[in-house]
């Protein structure tokens, strides 16, 4: 089945001790987002590839960056986890459509981020 | 400031019966609206949406209703079945200027059997 995977699907680290969270996709899509999300809140997007090309949301720590080798791979690296980065973070991917639309986002399971 | 409201954090419905969840936008640019699914451990899942050209969009047991002059949109689930039972989230986007979705912070639903 065409799906988004997350891994590891919980991660614990330190304060301050870098960590990376993955997510690959099956579906060949050529936009990959990245979301956190906190407990009852919305997820918030932090950034997005359009294949090669980076967009990062304005109000999104410098402590967040992302890669992308390839269409089917997309990394979050937090540089230097604080207590508030705990969190819920989510992948999702979409194809685009003419007229520089997205379609419909389809999102992996989480990682769940616990920070000591 | 939140663009997506979700003003009822939890919403419980005995089964068979009709699930309205409410979902209100303050952007008026907003052209599409999206409800989302989520189950406990798994990512959401698209369940239906709706353009701005429509007021209302019908799939089996779910319905989405628009009301631009109102900014307010609702998803109405009938009969409600347990399986039901989720976070449902409504997302917006203003898909003619190529803008983000937007996400409110969801409604979870319990149906009760």
């Amino acid at each position: 089945d065409a799906m988004v995977i997350q891994n590891p699907r919980y991660q614990v680290t330190q304060f301050g001790k870098p960590v990376t969270l993955s997510c690959s996709q099956t579906l060949n899509h050529n936009v990959m987002y990245w979301y956190q999300q906190k407990s009852s809140q919305a997820p918030k997007l932090l950034f997005h590839y359009y294949d090669k090309d980076f967009n990062n949301e304005a109000d999104t720590p410098d402590n967040f960056q992302s890669r992308r080798p390839n269409t089917s791979f997309c990394f979050l690296d937090i540089r230097s986890p604080g207590l508030g980065d705990a969190a819920m973070y989510l992948c999702a991917t979409s194809r685009d459509l003419a007229g520089g639309n997205t379609d419909t986002q389809y999102f992996g399971p989480g990682t769940r981020l616990t920070v000591l | 400031d939140q663009q997506v409201k979700q003003n009822s954090p939890s919403l419980s419905v005995q089964e068979g019966r009709i699930s309205i969840l409410n979902c209100d936008y303050t952007n008026s640019m907003f052209d599409y609206f999206l409800w989302y699914k989520k189950y406990p451990a798994e990512g959401p899942t698209f369940l239906i949406s709706i353009s701005s050209i429509k007021d209302k969009n019908e799939d089996g047991r779910f319905t989405v209703f628009l009301n631009k002059s109102a900014k307010h949109l609702s998803l109405h689930i009938v009969p409600s079945q347990p399986g039901d039972s989720a976070v449902y989230f409504c997302a917006a986007s203003a898909r003619t200027s190529y803008d983000k979705v937007i996400f409110g912070p969801g409604t979870s639903l319990s149906v009760i059997p």
